[in-house]
């Protein structure tokens, strides 16, 4: 068990809808990553949150947006979903804040499997 | 930019053969950080090793050994005497060592352990 929680484990939705998926990190950590494992595109990072911020974006759709909460859980917003959204979506979270040049590992959550039909 | 590949798509052996995963990368960066995680039939994401640009010893846990060479640019994971526990897609990823930064992951090799 890596610490960092993601609800819902599943969800079914319709094209055109929209959802949210969340994450909480695991305790300490302040940065919140979001990927998204799809057949075609793999393993790609969406974006980073740090203490509330926006740190960094990756490739990720306008239709998708996320946010950081005071009490450092996440949640990704997907809106108008179209097929090709299927995929699993996961978080991972690090301590950061560190500000040395190092890089902290990435523990991941247990992934959201989105099913857009 | 980054780049990861993992030219094998999929390795079967049998129970108790040795294997080795390759791993080869692309960065401009002086200090990186490479990673490799396994992902079980149950889909989570576990991490197994952390190893900086500057620190090119070869590390073994228990039947987990990871050979990395800046040479040429790899970072090998050798799994010995293998199990079908191991049976799982294995994913080496990139990150530059600036921290906050994001992991750039190879496609991924999947591994069948037959009994």
């Amino acid at each position: 068990d890596s610490g960092v929680t993601q609800t819902p484990k599943h969800l079914i939705t319709a094209t055109g809808q929209r959802v949210t998926l969340r994450c909480s990190p695991r305790s300490g950590d302040l940065s919140v990553y979001w990927y998204q494992q799809s057949l075609d595109q793999g393993l790609q990072f969406l974006i980073q949150y740090y203490n509330g911020e926006e740190r960094a974006k990756g490739n990720i759709l306008e239709r998708f947006s996320a946010q950081q909460f005071p009490d450092l859980h996440s949640e990704l917003n997907l809106s108008s979903l179209e097929l090709g959204d299927s995929a699993l979506y996961f978080c991972a979270s690090t301590p950061g804040g560190r500000g040395s040049m190092s890089t902290d590992t990435q523990y991941f959550g247990p992934g959201t499997r989105l099913t857009v039909l | 930019a980054q780049k990861v590949t993992q030219a094998q798509t999929e390795i079967s052996v049998v129970e108790k053969e040795d294997v080795t995963l390759d791993c080869v990368y692309e960065t401009r960066d002086t200090t990186y950080y490479l990673f490799w995680y396994k992902q079980p039939p149950s889909g989570e994401l576990v991490f197994l090793i952390r190893r900086n640009s500057f620190d090119e010893q070869n590390e073994i846990s228990g039947r987990y050994s990871w050979n990395f060479q800046k040479s040429t640019s790899s970072f090998n994971f050798t799994i010995t005497a293998s199990q079908v526990v191991d049976s799982a897609v294995y994913f080496c990823a990139l990150s530059d060592g600036t921290g906050f930064q994001k992991l750039v992951f190879g496609t991924g090799t999947r591994l069948l352990v037959s009994p």
